[in-house]
């Protein structure tokens, strides 16, 4: 079954340093899709991205964060300088449009941020 | 404020016990309804997901779910749980014509005690 791939696992990174957090979609998808989970909180929507632009973002999306798919496979989440409230496990997915019959969203298996 | 809400923060079950959690929305219109689990450690799955047609929707694992429209609510079932139900369930939904993305419900641990 195909799968939405996320690199590193871990990263541990330093307040202020940036951080990019990769991510290889299913090779059909045209959604892309970032999310995060803070330690027991629940999954939140931060941007998708359709056609090479981000197409809805949510309110956490500020201007620390940016998105790129830098090639045909990879999908990109930047922090531009990390704040200690930026760790969490961060999600990549993607899917094909709603109204595609076979329509499927499909998560990675997220990257664990530490900020210290 | 428009939301998704789980009932139960924290269940515990024993095994072979019978399993509701409830799950309710409060956006009007057209939604796409999904559940995912997240056993300890590993990423989202996708357990069921309702678009249109039969309210009662079978997913993975004998796990299913009912759309109750006038009750805006989507209640994850299974009758008899292992386990290896013991996760982290998350509701979601998505607003037709509101775009792509998914609105995530808080989350219910499930423990279940062998």
């Amino acid at each position: 079954e195909p799968e939405v791939t996320q690199t590193p696992s871990h990263q541990v990174t330093q307040m202020g340093q940036e951080v990019i957090l990769r991510c290889v979609p299913i090779s059909n998808h045209l959604y892309f899709y970032w999310y995060r989970q803070i330690l027991g909180q629940k999954v939140e929507f931060l941007v998708s991205f359709y056609n090479n632009e981000i197409s809805e973002k949510s309110e956490i999306f500020d201007d620390q964060f940016s998105v790129e798919r830098p090639d045909g496979s990879n999908f990109t989440l930047k922090i531009r300088s990390t704040k200690l409230e930026d760790s969490a496990m961060y999600f990549c997915a993607s899917s094909l449009p709603s109204d595609r019959i076979n329509y499927g969203y499909t998560f990675g298996s997220g990257t664990r941020l530490t900020v210290v | 404020a428009q939301s998704v809400s789980q009932h139960n923060h924290h269940v515990i079950l024993s095994e072979a016990a019978s399993l509701e959690l409830g799950c309710n929305y409060s956006y009007g219109g057209t939604v796409n309804l999904f559940w995912y689990v997240q056993y300890p450690g590993q990423h989202l799955q996708l357990l069921l997901k309702y678009f249109s047609g039969d309210p009662l929707v079978k997913g993975i694992k004998g796990f299913e779910a009912e759309f109750i429209k006038s009750k805006f609510s989507f209640n994850l079932r299974k009758p008899s749980v292992q386990w290896s139900d013991t996760a982290e369930y998350f509701c979601a939904v998505r607003r037709l014509n509101y775009g792509q993305n998914f609105v995530f419900g808080p989350g219910t641990r499930l423990s279940v005690l062998p």
